[in-house]
């Protein structure tokens, strides 16, 4: 059971440059969403989505595209990159939305620096 | 956003010590879960706690949610090298749906 899969694991782009950070979960979740973490500011959500062709903004969303074509794929696109988008990306899955009760699957993470 | 302030930012200890960590806030959540992370990892689910002056216990971790369900605590007993690792509370309400507010975690080394 591979459960949430990202990649790739380690990135290094320039400013201006787009790029997409790719997350895949096997468990027929239909919640998805990214977070992203920096040192000091804990986890903060960028954007989620409730199934396939629906999403929505989180806190952080600027910057950042996303889109739901299956269920099983939650794209996070970077138009042009910045470096304050340099941090560690997480991309999560879970059941249902109702947090009680829920288990909440991260995947390992995405290390980006955009120099 | 709704903030979790978490207490204290680190924490050295020796093996075998007890510890307290705190996560508050000035807003009611509807849960609240715990997770713990461990360097180049995600966060790992712990225990989520749903209802005022909630008790639950996971071996040597015992959480608990309080009454007011604005505030959290994690108590390790007989803390060990093992149990080292970043720990991170999040809550949610029934206003925010889906979307998790964390907490900037607590750093925990627990040497042998």
């Amino acid at each position: 059971n591979a459960g949430v899969t990202q990649t790739p694991k380690f990135q290094v782009l320039k400013t201006g440059q787009s790029m997409t950070l790719q997350c895949a979960q096997d468990m027929n979740h239909e919640y998805m969403s990214w977070y992203r973490q920096d040192p000091g500011m804990g986890l903060r959500l960028i954007h989620y989505s409730v199934g396939a062709g629906i999403t929505d903004q989180g806190e952080v969303p600027n910057g950042y595209n996303v889109s739901r074509s299956t269920t099983e794929d939650f794209p996070l696109r970077l138009l042009s990159a910045a470096p304050s988008q340099t941090s560690v990306y997480f991309c999560a899955s879970s059941y249902s939305g109702t947090v009680s009760g829920n288990t909440i699957y991260f995947g390992e993470g995405s290390w980006l620096t955009v120099v | 956003t709704q903030l979790l302030e978490q207490s204290p930012q680190f924490l050295s200890i020796q093996e075998g010590e007890n510890l307290t960590v705190y996560c508050n806030s000035s807003s009611v959540f509807s849960s609240l879960q715990w997770y713990r992370q461990e360097p180049g990892e995600g966060p790992v689910l712990l225990v989520t706690v749903v209802t005022g002056g909630e008790v639950k216990k996971l071996k040597r971790l015992t959480f608990q949610f309080g009454d007011a369900r604005k505030d959290s605590s994690l108590h390790i007993t007989a803390a060990q090298p093992g149990d080292t690792g970043l720990y991170l509370c999040a809550g949610a309400n029934s206003n925010s749906g889906y979307a998790l507010n964390f907490g900037k975690g607590t750093s925990l080394l627990v040497t042998p």
